[in-house]
């Protein structure tokens, strides 16, 4: 089993709609989880922190749900230029460092 | 732009050979990190520098090496290419204290035929 698992996809969306994702770990002594947001070719761009309250930033909500092992990312209104792979990153405080273990990611596709 | 920079953008070598690829750090930030990512999955961790010491390795042959400097630019070396290490390595800048948030360069295409 991965350490941390995404959905691959594809979601194709229409805009405006809205898109959820999860991501689920393994290791129960994670401490620190990421949204990061990765274009064709690009590096990965930090979207957001996970907070354990959740937390918002414009029309991303992320989620930790820590009994059930799992992270999750809602945007809302979908843009055309929301269309990436969105990569969840974990850390966890066992590894002694401050390493990010990624998921491979879930490709959106937000359409016309 | 997280004022992390790398080079050089694409680089082609053939298997056997030796590469070097460079990563600045953004400014104040003193961790480096250096990942794998190959098409289709998410980045796999190489190693990690603070302070010029090497502070975690994932699951690479020693092959892969590394070096930080004072200015907490770094270097990864990789010696005896192979098909495989055909891949995109980014590198990743953190602060001394507090948060994870790890900052991506633009990263280094390497194709190794």
């Amino acid at each position: 089993r991965k350490e941390v698992e995404q959905d691959p996809g594809p979601f194709n969306v229409p805009e405006g709609a809205t898109v959820a994702f999860n991501c689920t770990y393994s290791n129960s002594a994670s401490q620190s989880f990421f949204w990061y947001r990765q274009d064709c070719r690009k590096e990965p761009k930090l979207l957001m922190s996970v907070y354990s309250s959740g937390n918002e930033d414009g029309r991303f909500t992320a989620q930790l749900n820590r009994a059930s092992q799992y992270i999750s990312l809602l945007i809302r209104d979908s843009k055309l230029s929301d269309s990436a792979t969105y990569l969840c990153a974990v850390n966890s405080l066992d590894t002694g460092r401050r390493a990010l273990t990624f998921g491979s990611g879930t490709r959106l596709q937000v359409q016309p | 732009e997280t004022g992390v920079t790398q080079s050089p953008t694409h680089l082609i070598k053939t298997r056997g050979q030796q590469v070097t690829l460079r990563c600045s750090s953004q400014s104040g930030h003193n961790t480096v990190s250096w990942y794998q990512q190959a098409l289709g999955q998410g980045p796999q961790f190489i190693f990690q520098y603070y302070r010029e010491e090497e502070n975690g390795r994932g699951n690479f042959p020693p092959r892969f090496s590394g070096l930080q400097f004072p200015n907490y630019s770094s270097e990864l070396n990789v010696n005896a290419l192979e098909l495989d290490d055909s891949a995109l390595y980014l590198c990743a800048s953190s602060p001394s204290t507090g948060s994870n948030e790890q900052f991506f360069g633009p990263g280094t295409r390497l194709t190794v035929l």
